[in-house]
């Protein structure tokens, strides 16, 4: 089962923010929070990950709330192009994984619509 | 440029014939992954490998064979393929290093009949 819980879907005016919620309750302390998003058929993009600061690059804003049970991810001004599925996934800090695991379960995620 | 290359796109094949989908990366990563996806079910991870000769069982891992004999290439191996393994089958990459996403490729479709 993934560990995480997503709202299977939302919209999102264009040119309006774009918050996407994920409740991850059981994320232990050294695993990390990463956003992917899935256009269509094509391949999942990674967007961003973060471990307990707020994160920020060209594409999104990642906010992990102070106890890390949640995160948002934030489209500042969503575009038709983000139209997509996206996924939040807790992943096992790699470079800690000796002898760990890359076992990753991708939830169904949510599916946004931004509408002209 | 830094990709993920699958091969085929597409597949369709009939039951019972062996087949291979290649996945090769070009960015050095240890962490290669297959995944299928179907409609209703999203991505499921079906073998993942953390460095050559190193690979284990994701979540749906019966009727695949996968093997990690170079750091790039990740080959995902029906051996006897039946309808039910028709679907999107996704590889992927990741360094080992904190700071990385994985890497996805762009799919191939596949059809058992």
């Amino acid at each position: 089962d993934a560990k995480t819980t997503q709202p299977p879907s939302m919209d999102c005016a264009e040119g309006r923010a774009a918050n996407l919620p994920c409740n991850h309750s059981t994320i232990s302390g050294n695993e990390y929070v990463y956003w992917y998003r899935q256009i269509h058929s094509q391949g999942p993009q990674y967007i961003i990950h973060g471990l307990k600061n707020n994160e920020t690059n060209e594409m999104a804003s990642l906010i992990i709330t102070e106890d890390r049970k949640s995160s948002t991810l934030i489209l500042p001004h969503a575009t038709l192009r983000d139209t997509a599925v996206y996924y939040c996934i807790v992943r096992v800090a790699p470079s800690i994984t000796q002898g760990g695991s890359e076992k990753l379960v991708f939830g169904k995620g949510t599916k946004l619509t931004v509408n002209p | 440029e830094a990709q993920v290359t699958q091969n085929p796109r597409y597949l369709i094949t009939v039951t019972g014939k062996k087949l291979t989908v290649t996945c090769s990366q070009n960015m050095n990563h240890e962490y290669m992954s297959w995944y299928r996806q179907d409609p209703g079910l999203g991505l499921r991870q079906i073998y993942y490998s953390m460095n050559v000769e190193v690979t284990d069982k994701g979540d749906v891992p019966e009727g695949y064979k996968v093997s990690r004999k170079e750091k790039r290439n990740f080959p995902l191996i029906l051996e006897s393929p039946s309808p039910n393994q028709t679907s999107l089958y996704f590889c992927a990459s990741s360094a080992s290093t904190v700071g990385h996403g994985y890497t996805f490729g762009s799919g191939t479709r596949l059809t058992v009949v």
